[in-house]
């Protein structure tokens, strides 16, 4: 069956500390893949994509993602947290054929200052 | 703010009653999706409508249905409502059906007891 599997359920950071959430997915074929941040009482809000092209994606307020076919991945990278990245982050994935974005369970982060 | 504009905000309702949601989506978007997110989950895929015509279904019984105006606003009905259908519906738009990048809307916090 096609899944998302997001590891970290709940991350606590320091502020200036780095920060990788992990994502795996299991689809055949062609993939799109997002992150998706949800600030406190905020709507879902789009941090980066991947289509094609250069498997490193750089993505608003300083996100980054890395797709790795290989290891059918894409991860989420920042160098530094701010307080201000306290939010759950989906990863989403949606397949060439498919019209749905399959969503992670998501990952809470809480940025301590 | 994403042009994505879902009401009402708040919704309580009892067990067994119907219940209609609307979104209106992102002016220039012909494509509107529908979510279900419950407390401490990712959202999961519902339907999709392009052109008023629903061309995507994920795993809901009937009781949950929809329409597409001639806008592209949408509105999501539930009937026979059920305390597990307590969550957050969330809906997207995008600018065509299928793999695109979609914007959400702040959603409908439904409560059923």
């Amino acid at each position: 069956a096609q899944s998302v599997s997001q590891h970290n359920h709940h991350v606590i950071l320091s502020e200036a500390a780095s920060l990788e959430l992990g994502c795996n997915y299991s689809y055949g074929g062609t993939v799109n893949l997002f992150w998706y941040v949800q600030y406190p009482g905020q709507h879902l809000q789009l941090l980066l994509k991947y289509f094609s092209g250069d498997p490193l994606v750089k993505g608003i307020k300083g996100f980054e993602a890395e797709f790795i076919k290989s290891k059918f991945s894409f991860n989420l990278r920042k160098p530094s947290v701010q307080w201000s990245d306290t939010a759950e982050y989906f990863c989403a994935v949606n397949s060439n054929s498919g019209y749905a974005l399959n969503f992670g369970k998501g990952t809470s982060l809480l940025v301590t200052p | 703010e994403t042009g994505v504009t879902q009401s009402p905000t708040h919704l309580i309702k009892t067990r067994g009653q119907q219940v209609t949601l609307r979104c209106s989506s992102q002016s220039g978007h012909n494509t509107v999706s529908w979510y279900q997110q419950a407390l401490g989950q990712g959202p999961q895929f519902i339907f999709q409508y392009y052109r008023e015509e629903e061309n995507g279904r994920g795993n809901f019984p009937p009781r949950f249905s929809g329409l597409q105006f001639p806008n592209y606003s949408s509105e999501l009905n539930v009937n026979a409502l059920e305390l597990d259908d307590s969550a957050l519906y969330l809906c997207a738009s995008s600018a065509r059906q299928g793999n695109t990048e979609a914007f959400f809307g702040q959603g409908t916090r439904l409560t059923v007891v």
